[in-house]
């Protein structure tokens, strides 16, 4: 059963800096891409960027570009959301992800972890 | 980026009832866009793939239709656990974009 198994909710104040995690489970880890995504409260969804442990190839939604920083570490099958100095605007629920289809990034989000919540106060 | 109108943002159904959602892209997505069912406090749950490709273990009362610019999400038979907001996606072009949702409510 593929299963992505994202790290606990944060409470954190602005400045401070923040890494999230995201553990894959169930499939061949470096042949899919990994997603992340924003959800802001009470709105939808925006892509934040998505990588593939394969190669580490990483890329960003220019909006997202210089504020987030997107790793993997293949040995461990986790990839990793990092903010270096976090905002009272970065309060929101962050998801992982994985396409549906191996290798392609031409492909729906068939499985999704279940959310970390961050919470960041000014 | 490709913007993605949804359309109606609420509707109201009782049970039973058909409904159609419809999304518009901005230019073209060709047949690459996806349909995904959130519920409060979850995370969304993929419908509908390619525009039309039913998602294993969605029930048929779920189908998606369209290309181009214009997509629509129908329900028939509307069960009460439909009752979510719903959003569709485009993953021709990146950045990948999402609608801005659908909300269906019980009337």
């Amino acid at each position: 059963e593929v299963q992505l198994v994202q790290s606990g909710a944060e409470v954190k104040k602005s400045g401070e800096s923040l890494q999230i995690s995201c553990r894959g489970s169930g499939y061949t880890f470096s042949n899919y891409w990994t997603v992340w995504l924003r959800q802001m409260p009470g709105k939808g969804l925006e892509w934040m960027g998505m990588i593939y442990p394969g190669d580490s190839d990483t890329r960003y939604n220019p909006s997202f570009q210089g504020q987030v920083t997107i790793s993997v570490d293949k040995s461990i099958s986790t990839t990793y959301l990092k903010w270096g100095s976090l905002k009272a605007s970065d309060t929101a629920m962050y998801y992982c992800a994985r396409f549906s289809k191996l290798v392609t990034t031409m492909s729906a989000v068939g499985y999704w972890g279940q959310g970390t919540l961050v919470i960041v106060s000014s | 980026d490709i913007q993605l109108t949804q359309s109606p943002s609420t509707l109201s159904a009782s049970v039973g009832d058909r409904v159609a959602f419809t999304c518009r892209a901005s230019q073209s997505s060709g047949r690459w866009v996806a349909w995904y069912q959130q519920k409060p406090g979850k995370a969304p749950k993929l419908l509908i793939y390619e525009a039309s490709h039913l998602e294993d273990e969605v029930p048929s009362r779920f189908s998606g239709s369209g290309g181009g610019t214009e997509f629509t999400l129908t329900i028939s038979n509307l069960q009460p656990e439909d009752f979510a907001t719903y959003y569709c996606q485009q993953y021709d072009t990146y950045p990948y974009t999402f609608g801005l949702g659908t909300k269906l409510d019980i009337k």
